[in-house]
């Protein structure tokens, strides 16, 4: 059964860099049909898409967050992490990692989420 | 980037009731519309995806309509579990841009 779980500092200071990890159970990441994702949510508000990647096939990024974001892999821990670098405040959200394929940008499995704030 | 607008934020139903949520784009994003769930502290939930195609085990009192700039999600008979807040989101280009979120109370 596919799990996915993020984790990573719950705390981090305005113009630093946001780091998270997902490590996924029951699929591996270099498989060849599905792209693995970062989305956020800020508290009470709604969802935005960060960025995938197709492990044979490149990444991609929100246009609107593209130049602060970076997506990795590590094949040999079966995770893959992000980076968003220069924060504020607005990037205070409950950060999922989830698993979509590669004809439908909709995603079935979610991480459970892991809330980061930005704050001194 | 494409703008997705729900209506209304908040609706106020009772067990049995029948209710739709709108969801409009800001252009034509053929039917590339999915739907979501979400409780509160937990990850959204797919219901819809195409507009109307309907998520694997995902009751049949959920559908969903439309295509171009106009989508409904109609849910046949409210049960207690369904009260909740849907989202739509698009996936014609390439930001997936979400909806703001309706709030299904119970009246």
């Amino acid at each position: 059964q596919l799990q996915l779980q993020e984790s990573g500092p719950g705390l981090v200071k305005p113009s630093e860099t946001l780091s998270l990890t997902c490590t996924v159970s029951g699929d591996s990441i270099s498989s060849s049909s599905y792209f693995w994702a970062w989305l956020r949510q800020p508290p009470g508000k709604g969802l935005e898409w960060i960025g995938s990647f197709f492990y044979s096939g490149g990444t991609y990024y929100n246009p609107s967050l593209k130049s602060r974001v970076t997506i990795s892999v590590d094949t040999s821990k079966n995770q893959f992490s992000l980076k968003v670098s220069s924060v504020t405040a607005a990037d205070t959200a409950i950060y999922h990692c989830a698993r979509h394929v590669a004809n439908g940008w909709y995603w079935i499995f979610w991480g459970q989420g892991t809330l980061v704030t930005v704050s001194s | 980037d494409i703008q997705m607008t729900q209506s209304p934020s908040t609706l106020s139903a009772s067990v049995g009731d029948r209710v739709t949520i709108t969801c409009r784009a800001s252009q034509n994003i053929n039917s590339w519309l999915a739907w979501y769930q979400q409780k509160p502290g937990k990850a959204p939930e797919l219901l819809i995806y195409k507009a109307s195609s309907l998520e694997s085990g995902v009751p049949s009192r959920f559908s969903g309509s439309g295509s171009g700039t106009e989508f409904t999600l109609t849910i046949s008979s409210l049960q207690p579990d369904d009260f909740a807040t849907y989202y739509c989101q698009q996936y014609h280009s390439s930001s997936y841009t979400f909806g703001q979120g309706t709030k299904l109370e119970i009246k």
